[in-house]
Protein backbone atom coordinates (compact mmCIF):
# COMPACT_ATOMS: atom_id res chain seq x y z
CA UNK A 1 0.00 0.00 0.00
CA UNK A 2 1.18 3.41 -0.86
CA UNK A 3 2.03 5.30 2.40
CA UNK A 4 2.66 9.02 3.91
CA UNK A 5 3.79 8.87 7.35
CA UNK A 6 4.43 11.73 9.54
CA UNK A 7 5.35 10.92 12.72
CA UNK A 8 5.42 14.14 14.96
CA UNK A 9 1.38 14.56 16.06
CA UNK A 10 2.09 17.82 17.18
CA UNK A 11 4.98 20.55 16.97
CA UNK A 12 5.47 24.18 18.58
CA UNK A 13 7.58 26.62 17.89
CA UNK A 14 7.93 30.36 18.94
CA UNK A 15 7.72 33.43 16.72
CA UNK A 16 10.09 33.99 14.58
CA UNK A 17 11.70 31.03 14.99
CA UNK A 18 12.56 28.15 12.54
CA UNK A 19 10.49 24.71 12.62
CA UNK A 20 11.04 21.49 10.33
CA UNK A 21 7.86 19.22 9.79
CA UNK A 22 9.14 15.54 9.12
CA UNK A 23 7.28 13.64 6.41
CA UNK A 24 8.29 10.25 4.77
CA UNK A 25 6.49 8.43 2.19
CA UNK A 26 5.98 4.96 0.23
CA UNK A 27 5.48 4.60 -3.82
CA UNK A 28 6.89 2.11 -6.05
CA UNK A 29 6.42 5.06 -8.73
CA UNK A 30 9.58 7.02 -10.21
CA UNK A 31 7.43 9.72 -11.03
CA UNK A 32 4.90 11.56 -8.86
CA UNK A 33 4.27 15.10 -6.99
CA UNK A 34 4.49 15.89 -3.78
CA UNK A 35 2.48 18.87 -1.60
CA UNK A 36 2.38 20.46 1.55
CA UNK A 37 -1.27 21.78 2.58
CA UNK A 38 -2.29 23.93 5.59
CA UNK A 39 -5.48 23.51 7.20
CA UNK A 40 -5.71 26.01 9.88
CA UNK A 41 -9.34 25.90 12.13
CA UNK A 42 -11.37 27.07 9.57
CA UNK A 43 -11.16 23.95 8.04
CA UNK A 44 -9.74 25.32 4.42
CA UNK A 45 -6.84 23.20 3.07
CA UNK A 46 -4.47 25.61 1.48
CA UNK A 47 -1.73 24.74 -0.62
CA UNK A 48 1.61 25.41 1.00
CA UNK A 49 4.20 24.25 -1.42
CA UNK A 50 4.79 21.68 -3.93
CA UNK A 51 7.65 19.49 -5.29
CA UNK A 52 8.15 17.42 -8.42
CA UNK A 53 9.79 14.51 -7.71
CA UNK A 54 11.86 14.39 -11.07
CA UNK A 55 13.34 18.04 -9.91
CA UNK A 56 16.83 17.68 -7.63
CA UNK A 57 16.34 21.19 -6.63
CA UNK A 58 13.93 21.86 -3.33
CA UNK A 59 10.94 24.08 -3.64
CA UNK A 60 10.94 27.26 -2.14
CA UNK A 61 8.00 29.74 -0.93
CA UNK A 62 8.81 32.70 0.69
CA UNK A 63 9.29 31.49 4.35
CA UNK A 64 8.65 27.97 3.41
CA UNK A 65 10.85 25.38 1.85
CA UNK A 66 11.53 21.82 1.52
CA UNK A 67 14.03 19.08 1.68
CA UNK A 68 13.29 16.28 -0.68
CA UNK A 69 15.81 13.42 -0.49
CA UNK A 70 14.50 10.87 -2.98
CA UNK A 71 16.06 8.41 -2.30
CA UNK A 72 14.73 8.51 1.23
CA UNK A 73 11.84 8.76 0.23
CA UNK A 74 11.95 12.19 2.63
CA UNK A 75 10.10 15.36 2.16
CA UNK A 76 10.18 17.68 5.27
CA UNK A 77 8.78 21.32 5.39
CA UNK A 78 11.18 24.24 7.12
CA UNK A 79 9.78 27.27 8.25
CA UNK A 80 11.50 30.04 8.65
CA UNK A 81 10.61 33.36 10.37
CA UNK A 82 7.21 31.51 12.28
CA UNK A 83 4.42 33.71 12.16
CA UNK A 84 1.12 33.31 14.66
CA UNK A 85 -0.96 32.90 11.45
CA UNK A 86 1.10 29.75 10.63
CA UNK A 87 -0.56 28.04 13.37
CA UNK A 88 -2.58 24.93 11.88
CA UNK A 89 -2.64 21.45 10.89
CA UNK A 90 -0.07 20.57 7.79
CA UNK A 91 -0.72 17.60 5.71
CA UNK A 92 2.17 16.09 3.49
CA UNK A 93 0.36 14.41 0.40
CA UNK A 94 1.43 13.29 -2.96
CA UNK A 95 -0.20 12.03 -6.29
CA UNK A 96 0.88 9.38 -8.79
CA UNK A 97 -1.09 7.22 -11.40
CA UNK A 98 -3.26 8.44 -13.81
CA UNK A 99 -5.51 10.45 -11.68
CA UNK A 100 -4.88 13.19 -9.37
CA UNK A 101 -5.39 11.45 -6.86
CA UNK A 102 -3.90 12.98 -3.26
CA UNK A 103 -2.48 10.54 -0.59
CA UNK A 104 -2.58 12.13 2.68
CA UNK A 105 -0.51 11.63 6.14
CA UNK A 106 -2.12 12.26 9.26
CA UNK A 107 -0.92 15.34 10.17
CA UNK A 108 1.16 17.71 12.28
CA UNK A 109 -0.63 20.13 14.28
CA UNK A 110 1.42 23.30 14.66
CA UNK A 111 1.46 25.73 17.66
CA UNK A 112 3.32 28.86 17.55
CA UNK A 113 4.34 30.64 20.60
CA UNK A 114 4.40 34.34 21.67
CA UNK B 1 -12.08 33.91 -10.11
CA UNK B 2 -13.93 32.01 -7.96
CA UNK B 3 -12.40 29.37 -5.67
CA UNK B 4 -14.10 26.30 -4.83
CA UNK B 5 -17.83 26.41 -2.82
CA UNK B 6 -19.40 23.63 -1.11
CA UNK B 7 -22.51 23.52 0.30
CA UNK B 8 -24.00 22.95 2.69
CA UNK B 9 -21.18 23.59 5.30
CA UNK B 10 -22.74 21.92 8.20
CA UNK B 11 -25.69 18.92 7.94
CA UNK B 12 -26.94 16.75 10.73
CA UNK B 13 -28.57 13.51 9.58
CA UNK B 14 -29.61 10.10 11.05
CA UNK B 15 -28.43 6.51 10.24
CA UNK B 16 -30.12 5.30 7.15
CA UNK B 17 -31.05 8.74 5.57
CA UNK B 18 -29.32 9.69 2.55
CA UNK B 19 -27.64 13.01 1.91
CA UNK B 20 -26.30 14.84 -1.05
CA UNK B 21 -23.74 17.49 -0.95
CA UNK B 22 -22.70 19.68 -3.20
CA UNK B 23 -19.20 21.63 -4.65
CA UNK B 24 -18.64 24.46 -7.54
CA UNK B 25 -15.43 24.07 -8.68
CA UNK B 26 -13.10 26.75 -9.59
CA UNK B 27 -13.16 28.75 -12.87
CA UNK B 28 -11.97 27.39 -15.54
CA UNK B 29 -11.24 24.08 -13.98
CA UNK B 30 -12.25 20.50 -15.44
CA UNK B 31 -11.77 18.26 -12.68
CA UNK B 32 -13.16 17.74 -9.03
CA UNK B 33 -12.35 15.19 -6.51
CA UNK B 34 -13.85 14.28 -3.15
CA UNK B 35 -11.95 13.43 0.18
CA UNK B 36 -13.73 12.29 3.46
CA UNK B 37 -11.72 13.62 6.25
CA UNK B 38 -12.22 11.93 9.88
CA UNK B 39 -12.32 13.44 13.23
CA UNK B 40 -7.89 13.77 13.63
CA UNK B 41 -7.32 12.20 10.73
CA UNK B 42 -6.15 12.75 6.71
CA UNK B 43 -8.55 13.17 3.77
CA UNK B 44 -8.92 10.14 1.93
CA UNK B 45 -9.69 10.01 -1.62
CA UNK B 46 -13.55 8.79 -2.57
CA UNK B 47 -13.75 9.36 -6.22
CA UNK B 48 -12.98 11.96 -8.74
CA UNK B 49 -14.73 13.50 -12.05
CA UNK B 50 -12.93 14.24 -15.16
CA UNK B 51 -15.23 16.01 -18.12
CA UNK B 52 -18.62 14.64 -16.43
CA UNK B 53 -17.07 11.05 -16.54
CA UNK B 54 -15.95 9.31 -12.82
CA UNK B 55 -12.12 9.07 -13.29
CA UNK B 56 -10.83 6.75 -10.26
CA UNK B 57 -11.76 5.74 -7.14
CA UNK B 58 -10.87 5.21 -3.70
CA UNK B 59 -11.53 2.32 -0.96
CA UNK B 60 -15.11 3.20 -0.88
CA UNK B 61 -18.44 1.39 -1.19
CA UNK B 62 -20.95 1.94 -3.70
CA UNK B 63 -23.67 3.74 -1.33
CA UNK B 64 -20.29 6.70 -1.95
CA UNK B 65 -21.63 8.03 -5.71
CA UNK B 66 -21.13 11.24 -7.50
CA UNK B 67 -22.31 13.46 -10.45
CA UNK B 68 -20.52 16.35 -12.57
CA UNK B 69 -22.36 18.73 -15.01
CA UNK B 70 -21.88 20.15 -17.66
CA UNK B 71 -20.43 23.17 -16.10
CA UNK B 72 -18.20 20.59 -13.86
CA UNK B 73 -19.94 20.96 -10.77
CA UNK B 74 -20.47 18.24 -8.75
CA UNK B 75 -22.11 16.08 -6.35
CA UNK B 76 -21.40 13.73 -3.64
CA UNK B 77 -24.25 11.62 -2.81
CA UNK B 78 -23.56 8.73 -0.05
CA UNK B 79 -26.83 6.69 0.80
CA UNK B 80 -28.22 4.45 4.09
CA UNK B 81 -25.82 6.41 6.11
CA UNK B 82 -24.16 5.14 9.17
CA UNK B 83 -22.08 6.33 12.07
CA UNK B 84 -18.96 6.16 10.65
CA UNK B 85 -19.57 8.69 8.05
CA UNK B 86 -19.88 11.79 9.85
CA UNK B 87 -16.44 13.52 8.73
CA UNK B 88 -15.78 16.61 6.99
CA UNK B 89 -15.95 16.11 3.40
CA UNK B 90 -13.98 18.16 1.04
CA UNK B 91 -14.11 18.89 -2.58
CA UNK B 92 -10.93 19.59 -4.42
CA UNK B 93 -10.60 20.45 -8.00
CA UNK B 94 -7.90 21.74 -10.61
CA UNK B 95 -7.81 22.79 -13.69
CA UNK B 96 -7.42 19.12 -15.62
CA UNK B 97 -7.04 15.25 -14.34
CA UNK B 98 -3.28 14.02 -14.22
CA UNK B 99 -0.92 13.86 -11.37
CA UNK B 100 0.92 17.20 -11.86
CA UNK B 101 -2.02 19.38 -11.29
CA UNK B 102 -2.80 21.33 -7.88
CA UNK B 103 -5.66 20.95 -6.58
CA UNK B 104 -7.68 23.75 -4.72
CA UNK B 105 -9.74 22.42 -1.58
CA UNK B 106 -12.97 24.30 -1.09
CA UNK B 107 -14.16 25.02 2.69
CA UNK B 108 -15.88 21.38 3.04
CA UNK B 109 -19.21 20.52 4.41
CA UNK B 110 -19.21 18.76 8.04
CA UNK B 111 -21.82 16.12 7.80
CA UNK B 112 -23.01 14.79 11.44
CA UNK B 113 -24.96 11.02 11.42
CA UNK B 114 -26.80 10.70 14.47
Amino acid sequence: AQTVTQSQPEMSVQEAETVTLSCTYDTSESDYYLFWYKQPPSRQMILVIRQEAYKQQNATENRFSVNFQKAAKSFSLKISDSQLGDAAMYFCAYTTGTASKLTFGTGTRLQVTL
Amino acid sequence: ETGVTQSPTHLIKTRGQQVTLRCSSQSGHNTVSWYQQALGQGPQFIFQYYREEENGRGNFPPRFSGLQFPNYSSELNVNALELDDSALYLCASSSTSGKRETQYFGPGTRLLVL
